[in-house]
């Protein structure tokens, strides 16, 4: 069972700001960096965010990441139909000594 | 161009063995730490195993420990599962991540392993 978790669905019109929540304790988002990987149906994932909060090169700024304490979250502004995929968070965990990935969080633009 | 392509998936039966392959290009492979990352049909992302640049330093999932073992070859940018005793429960997509917790990952596009009798 996933250590980190996620709501397992959001949704929004085009343009609204989403916004998902991703808790995990202190041996994992509590001491370490958090990254965000998006998962569009029948592909591979790809990295969203890194470092809690820093965008790779190519993703767009309306992508934001952010953590605080033993939770993070992720934020979409000014949502958009190309949006439309699965969302996961992940970090590292002390106490397991394994990369943690969260529930993933299927987005959806109404 | 960043590209990791995995090969040698397919259908084994229960007990069998299957040995993954991944190499990558567009990249100085010796450089990067490199993973294997699951995904059973229809459900989310599952960390297998990673290795640091050497080979030296590994780490597996408790429920692979002791059936899967991992090596790389940097000198052909190559990373290797090989995976024994398989179970019905590692039926999956698996995927060759380099970098996984840093700003520099990038996923394969995956192998499908299925194991079935």
């Amino acid at each position: 069972q996933s250590v980190l978790t996620q709501p397992p669905s959001a949704s929004g019109t085009p343009r609204q700001r989403v916004t998902i929540s991703c808790s995990g304790s202190s041996s994992n988002i509590g001491r370490k960096t958090v990254n965000w990987y998006q998962q569009v149906p029948g592909t591979a994932p790809k990295l969203l965010i890194h470092t809690s909060n820093q965008r790779p090169s190519g993703v767009p700024d309306r992508f934001s990441g952010s953590k605080s304490g033993t939770s993070a979250s992720l934020a979409i502004s000014g949502l958009q139909s190309e949006d439309e995929a699965d969302y996961y968070c992940a970090a590292w965990d002390d106490s397991l000594n394994r990369y943690v990935f969260g529930t993933g969080t299927k987005v959806t633009v109404l | 161009e960043v590209q990791l392509v995995e090969s040698g998936g397919g259908l084994v039966q229960p007990g069998g063995s299957l040995r993954l392959s991944c190499t990558g290009s567009g990249f100085t492979f010796r450089t990067y730490w490199m993973n294997w990352v699951r995904q059973a049909p229809g459900k989310g992302l599952e960390w297998v195993a990673n290795i640091n640049q050497g080979g030296s330093d590994q780490a597996f999932l408790d429920s692979v420990k002791g059936r899967f073992t991992m090596s790389r070859d940097n000198a052909k940018s190559s990373l290797y599962l090989q995976m024994n005793s398989l179970r019905v429960e590692d039926t999956a997509v698996y995927y060759c991540v380099r970098d996984l917790s840093g700003g520099g990952c990038y996923w394969g596009q995956g192998v499908l392993v299925t194991v079935s009798s």
